[in-house]
């Protein structure tokens, strides 16, 4: 694909219920990010794989929220009993190798009500 | 720890102005800069990048400079143009590997 694929682009949950948000980075690309963008705020580093490996989790806000790569290449993150803080936009982004300008796709836009 | 903030959070010029958007960061063991620009309901875009071992970067209508002595970043439009309003993000990595953003300068151009 032209660059990176976000699904879904909107997400609405009740309170308490699950959701997985998932990443398809541009293929051949080694690094993969998520993060969480507030409303008027920049986006908040949530996690990092290098490949298949999460290299980085110190962003992720709880518990409730876990994030994967199994085969280095689509990622999902799955927040668990959402609630209403975790409504903003999840950003993902990718990038050829470490120390590399990363290309983000759309985001999902998560609305937790 | 690792924070990068922004001097204004917008900024308003007329058409055809050139714009400075100026970015502030507090880790002296940043290597690596981007600015990022974000358009409503969008990710952000890459503009332009720059590493720690340069002070000014070119590209077409924008230049980066960056001055590591007082730990300072701008961005340069020349000839704003409409489609250039946006949200302008900065953004660093460290040695964590991780981009750290800034909070934004929303620009708007007026006609």
């Amino acid at each position: 694909g032209a660059g990176v694929s976000q699904s879904p682009r909107y997400k609405v949950a009740k309170r308490g219920q699950d959701v997985a948000l998932r990443c398809d980075p541009i293929s051949g690309h080694v690094s993969l990010f998520w993060y969480q963008q507030a409303l008027g705020q920049g986006p908040e580093f949530l996690t990092y794989f290098q490949n298949e490996a999460q290299l980085d989790k110190s962003g992720l806000p709880s518990d409730r929220f876990f994030a994967e790569r199994p085969e280095g290449s689509v990622s999902t993150l799955k927040i668990q009993r959402t609630q209403q803080e975790d409504s903003a936009v999840y950003l993902c982004a990718s990038s050829p190798r470490m120390n590399t300008e990363a290309f983000f796709g759309q985001g999902t836009r998560l609305t937790v009500v | 720890g690792e924070s990068v903030g922004l001097h204004l959070p917008t900024l308003s010029v007329q058409e055809g102005d050139n714009s400075i958007i100026n970015c502030a960061y507090s880790n002296s063991a940043s290597d690596y800069f981007i600015w990022y620009k974000q358009e409503s309901g969008k990710g952000p875009q890459f503009i332009i990048d720059i590493r720690s071992n340069m002070d000014k970067r070119q590209g077409q209508r924008v230049t980066v400079l960056l001055n590591k002595t007082v730990k300072h970043l701008s961005l340069q439009i020349a000839a704003t143009q409409p489609g250039d309003s946006a949200v302008y993000f900065c953004a660093e990595i460290g040695g964590a590997q991780k981009l750290v953003f800034g909070q934004g300068t929303r620009l708007t151009i007026n006609p």
